[in-house]
């Protein structure tokens, strides 16, 4: 079952903007990590953040959880036509396994 | 480091039919997992191992469905007889960690249809 959702379910903005996607979550959670995925291709992590930390920069990623509304959200900065993809969020419980939202669909237009 | 490989990429086969995916982790990876991704479910876990032996296996959808795991480097997700409602992306992952809910590292799927 999938435990986390983004929203908006699709985004489309013009290179160079910033796009904005949230994550929210029903249970509590050890970590929550984020993920991107090209068209016809495997998922690659981009940024994991703890649940005791608050913001995590990664080069133009930036992403935030706030624990006490169960959400996180992913900011990526100056977009480039190689950020087009659908973007996961995927957390944990007590075990090994991740639970993944539907994802976030992204189109940077040229 | 050539990341999880997965063999095949495509599989086309008809109802009925066995079908047998394949993968190998990365090297020094305690955890292999096996998910299947379709447009109507997303990303759903199957099953994962922990140095070899299988964890849990609560996401395998029924009994067609089996996971093994013979050695460190290799497993097979075989799915016997096949059905057309089993047509989707099925991706292996492995991760190094013992933490909880660490990172975990993506082949490039094997796109199966079923007929």
């Amino acid at each position: 079952s999938q435990q986390g959702e983004e929203d908006p379910q699709a985004l489309s903005i013009q290179e160079g903007e910033n796009a904005t996607m949230n994550c929210s979550y029903k249970t509590s959670i050890n970590n929550l990590q984020w993920y991107r995925q090209n068209s016809g291709r495997g998922l690659v992590h981009l940024i994991l953040i703890r649940s005791n930390e608050r913001e995590k920069h990664s080069g133009r990623l930036r992403v935030t959880l706030d624990t006490s509304k169960k959400s996180s959200s992913l900011l990526i900065t100056a977009s480039r036509a190689a950020d087009t993809a659908s973007y996961f969020c995927a957390t944990d419980s007590n075990d090994y396994k991740l639970s993944f939202g539907a994802g976030t669909t992204v189109t940077v237009r040229a | 480091d050539a990341g999880v490989i997965q063999s095949p990429r495509h599989e086309v086969t008809e109802m009925g039919q066995e079908v047998t995916l394949r993968c190998k982790p990365i090297s020094g990876h305690d955890y292999l997992f096996w998910y299947r991704q379709t447009m109507m479910r997303g990303l759903e876990l199957l099953i994962y191992f922990n140095n070899n032996v299988p964890i849990d296996d609560s996401g395998m959808p029924e009994d067609r469905f089996s996971a093994k795991m013979p050695n460190a480097s290799f497993s097979t997700l075989k799915i016997q007889p096949s059905e057309p409602r089993d047509s989707a992306v099925y991706f292996c992952a492995s991760s190094p960690s013992a933490t909880v809910g660490d990172t975990q590292y993506f082949g490039p799927g094997t796109r199966l249809t079923v007929l």
